[in-house]
């Protein structure tokens, strides 16, 4: 059982506007979160975390939210990039990591 | 220039065949974990391993072997009991287990026919 969810398969969002990429989670024990951001035939690369005592971390153009009482995260990139053309995948760790099924982010420019 | 390798990027294979898949590191990380990838799913842990000579069971580890004999080194195999090895297989280790960044090697394609 996916026990980190990505819903949304793929976005598609123009230059200069916000992408904002979902991710729910079903173990309220997760107390660590983090994103990634995948490009083809790559390995993933650490983009953000967030712990489970914050609400909100920021760095840069990108913005982690948690939700606890929601079980849920989001990134936030604004303003969005052709570069940020990548797959996002969450992650939550209680003793061991689970990502999510990734979305795919198409920034149109 | 620190980081993981993984090698080769492509590897081909006969159906039958074990085949082992390499990882190393030079991060001085004592973590280690491996990951397959399939189409429309997340990364699922196969295997990993807090420290040398030690290693543990992920949610996929049947057909999978692994070893830990050096602290940079932590292959793979894929044997012939690994019912649908095709994937895409990744390679990370965290500067200890639990609640660190992981990073990740390019990754290996794995097709076996």
């Amino acid at each position: 059982d996916q026990q980190v969810k990505q819903n949304s398969p793929s976005l598609s969002v123009q230059e200069g506007r916000i992408s904002i990429l979902n991710c729910d989670y079903t173990n309220s024990m997760f107390d660590y979160f983090l994103w990634y951001k995948k490009y083809p035939a790559e390995g993933p690369t650490f983009l953000i975390s967030i712990s489970s005592i914050k609400d909100k971390n920021e760095d840069g153009r990108f913005t982690v939210f948690l939700n606890k009482s929601a079980k849920h995260l989001s990134l936030h990139i604004v303003p969005s990039q052709p570069g940020d053309s990548a797959v996002y995948f969450c992650a939550a760790s209680g003793n061991q990591f689970y990502f999510g099924t990734g979305t795919s982010l198409t920034v149109i420019p | 220039d620190g980081g993981i390798t993984q090698s080769p990027k492509y590897l081909f294979r006969k159906e039958g065949q074990n085949v082992t898949l390499s990882c190393e590191q030079n991060l001085n990380h004592d973590a280690m974990y491996w990951y397959r990838q399939d189409p429309g799913q997340g990364l699922r842990l196969i295997y990993y391993s807090q420290i040398v000579n030690d290693f543990q069971k992920g949610d996929i580890a049947e057909g999978y072997s692994v070893s830990r004999e050096k602290k940079e080194s932590f292959p793979l195999t894929v044997t012939s009991a690994q019912k649908n090895p095709t994937a895409f297989y990744l390679c990370a280790s965290s500067i200890d287990y639990g609640r660190y960044e992981q990073y990740f090697g390019p990754g290996t394609r794995l097709t076996v026919t």
